[in-house]
């Protein structure tokens, strides 16, 4: 089945020790964006690559990094991660361009820990 | 800015009853919107994805409509199940890019 795979599913790291998380997909997709989610709160949009084009939010801390070394692969890095970077990850992918549906398919996210 | 708000936060309803989950948004220059489910502590799972230019989408016991020029959405799940119980989050994509902007969610238990 095509899908969006996130690894690890679960990520424990000490305050201010680097950490990569890694999204791959097999959907073919053009668009991959990365979200970070706090609990009872909604997805916040950190950036997205629409092909090799790398797309930042305004607000979102130089303290998170990512790259895309070709489709199917994603890392976000956090160089130096804090008490508040604790959240659950999500990465999500869609077909860009005005012609196709541009659904947004989730994976199944990675909890951070910082301790 | 867009601004998405779904209410209430949380709801329950006894099995069998209908659900009806309400999204509304403030700019109406929409390209489309998305309904989707998360269980606690997963990813988010795509229900149904309404067009701008349409007026409802089905799948299944889940009905979607969609009222862009009063900012509303419903989605409404037939004889609600236990294994309904999960949030409901409602997003739209803004015409002329490619950024969701998401409600906080309507958290559902379904009693049995």
């Amino acid at each position: 089945d095509a899908m969006v795979i996130q690894n690890p599913r679960y990520q424990v790291t000490q305050f201010g020790k680097p950490v990569t998380l890694s999204c791959s997909q097999t959907l073919n997709h053009n668009v991959m964006y990365w979200y970070q989610q706090k609990s009872s709160q909604a997805p916040k949009l950190l950036f997205h690559y629409y092909d090799k084009d790398f797309n930042n939010e305004a607000d979102t801390p130089d303290n998170f990094q990512s790259r895309r070394p070709n489709t199917s692969f994603c890392f976000l890095d956090i160089r130096s991660p804090g008490l508040g970077d604790a959240a659950m990850y999500l990465c999500a992918t869609s077909r860009g361009g005005l012609a196709g549906l541009n659904e947004q398919f989730f994976g199944p996210g990675t909890r951070l820990t910082v301790l | 800015k867009q601004e998405v708000t779904q209410i209430p936060a949380a709801l329950s309803v006894p099995e069998g009853e209908n659900l009806v989950l309400n999204c509304s948004f403030t700019d109406s220059a929409i390209y489309n919107l998305q309904w989707f489910r998360q269980d606690p502590g997963k990813g988010l799972t795509s229900l149904l994805l309404i067009q701008s230019s349409q007026r409802e989408q089905t799948s299944g016991r889940l009905n979607a409509s969609l009222d862009k020029s009063s900012g509303r959405s419903t989605l409404y799940i037939a004889a609600s199940q236990p294994g309904d119980s999960a949030t409901y989050l409602c997003a739209v994509r803004p015409d002329g890019n490619n950024r969701l902007a998401f409600g906080k969610g309507n958290q559902v238990v379904v009693i049995p």
